[in-house]
């Protein structure tokens, strides 16, 4: 069964520093592409920004371009979404997801999602 | 940056009834890159239809996609309980890959 199992809740202080995980199980992870999508509370998704694993080729919305920080490490399967000094509008509930095999191109539908992690920033 | 806009915001109907979802693009969306989402309260997304009309593994035939340019519709013929939620329909022909912002799909 193909799985993205994603880090636990955070609670975060603005001006910290925080990155969340998202393991890919169940299938070669270094041939899709994996993307973040963010969602406020209340409010619809967003696309952050793609990465494909096998060489790190990352693509950001220009949204959110400078904004985070997306990586990944192939050995353990795992991509990664940072920020360097957090805001309270970064208070969102934050899903990974699955792309399309490199060959074809990162153009392509998300399946699966991950299960989200929320991250709170709250003086 | 192309700009999807989801129609009606809200839509009351009741069960065995059909709903149709309407999902338009500032631009023509290549190829049909057009996907269609459910999500219920305290659930992550899930992928219902791609390429515009072709339904997800698992999906149930009372669901289809449609359209093509700028222009589609998800419908489901015979609404379920189970299939009262929030849809989002997103392009992934043009980064950025953008989402429409939502359809409550609510029970009358």
């Amino acid at each position: 069964e193909v799985q993205l199992v994603q880090s636990g809740a955070e609670v975060k202080k603005p001006g910290e520093s925080l990155k969340i995980s998202c393991k890919g199980s169940g299938y070669s992870f270094t041939s899709y592409w994996i993307g973040w999508v963010r969602q406020m509370p209340g409010k619809g998704l967003e696309w952050m920004g793609i990465i494909y694993p096998g060489d790190s080729d990352t693509r950001y919305s220009p949204s959110f371009q400078g904004q985070v920080t997306i990586s990944a490490d192939k050995s353990i399967s795992t991509a990664y979404l940072q920020w360097s000094s957090l805001k309270a509008s970064d208070t969102a509930m934050y899903y990974c997801v699955r792309g399309g095999e490199a060959v074809a191109g990162m153009e392509n539908w998300f399946d699966p999602w991950g299960q989200g992690t929320l991250v709170t920033v709250s003086s | 940056e192309i700009v999807l806009t989801q129609s009606p915001g809200t839509l009351s109907l009741s069960p065995g009834e059909r709903a149709t979802l309407s999902c338009r693009a500032s631009q023509s969306v290549s190829s049909s890159y057009l996907a269609w989402y459910q999500q219920k309260p305290g659930q992550a997304p899930r992928l219902l239809i791609y390429g515009a009309s072709s339904r997800a593994t698992g999906i149930p035939d009372r669901f289809s996609g449609s359209g093509s340019g700028t222009d589609f519709t998800l419908t489901i013929s015979r609404l379920e309980p189970e299939d009262f939620a929030v849809y989002y329909c997103q392009q992934y022909g043009s980064s950025p890959f953008s989402f429409g912002q939502g359809t409550r799909l609510e029970i009358k």
